[in-house]
């Protein structure tokens, strides 16, 4: 069945700093992986998404992730962290008998000023 | 465009008492989906909806949860009675067609049952 774990439920950067959340898929079958985040009182929003073709994936707000089979990975990076970007984050792969969204449990990310 | 709208955003209840939440998703998406929330989770799918049919309630409590789409475009969820571990958020989400690729999430409805 597939499955994803989400290392760390919360990460702190600096403002500036590099934003590294992880994530690792278990799947049978080629994956199709997401993340999302979601503002407190908010509902999820996509932040980019693999499906087929190339590894590394460009999302809004300037985050990107890169698809990792021999390490079952689905990672998310952003350069340069910004006030703004604290929220939870949310990696999810396709799955289950009806092919639907599964998510991880979720990473809070903080930035300090 | 105008994103998916639920409500209410907020609920207090007490337990044993009934409780319904109300969904619009995004004009043309035919594929609606009522996920819940518990706190410091990620969200877990309830139903799952193409056009009218209930295409997987399979996580769906069916003793006191029901869900209904009887037009094809919005939505209720109902709870009765509702229990104390009910608390949580309830999420609606729609898509443009049978693949769940790009859900759409409206803000949600905080339960409280105390």
């Amino acid at each position: 069945a597939q499955s994803v774990t989400q290392l760390g439920s919360h990460v702190s950067v600096s403002e500036g700093a590099l934003v590294l959340l992880r994530c690792n898929y278990s799947s049978s079958v080629p994956p199709y992986l997401f993340w999302y985040v979601q503002y407190p009182n908010q509902g999820l929003q996509l932040l980019l998404k693999y499906t087929t073709g190339a590894t590394l994936v460009k999302g809004i707000n300037g985050f990107e992730a890169e698809f990792k089979k021999s390490e079952t990975s689905f990672h998310l990076t952003k350069p340069s962290a910004h006030m703004s970007d604290a929220a939870e984050y949310f990696c999810a792969v396709i799955g289950g008998s009806q092919g639907n969204l599964i998510f991880g449990k979720g990473t809070k990310l903080s930035v300090k000023p | 465009e105008a994103g998916v709208v639920q409500s209410p955003r907020y609920k207090i209840i007490e337990k044993k008492q009934p409780v319904a939440f109300w969904c619009n998703p995004i004009s043309g998406h035919n594929t609606l989906y009522w996920y819940r929330q518990n706190l410091g989770q990620g969200p877990e799918l309830l139903i799952r909806y193409e056009n009218e049919e209930a295409v997987d309630d399979s996580q769906l409590p069916k003793d006191r949860f029901s869900a209904e789409r009887l037009k094809g475009v919005d939505s209720t969820l109902k709870i009765q009675p509702a229990e104390l571990g009910d608390s949580a958020v309830y999420l609606c989400a729609s898509s443009s067609s049978g693949l769940s690729y790009e859900q759409y999430f409206g803000p949600g409805t905080r339960l409280t049952v105390t």
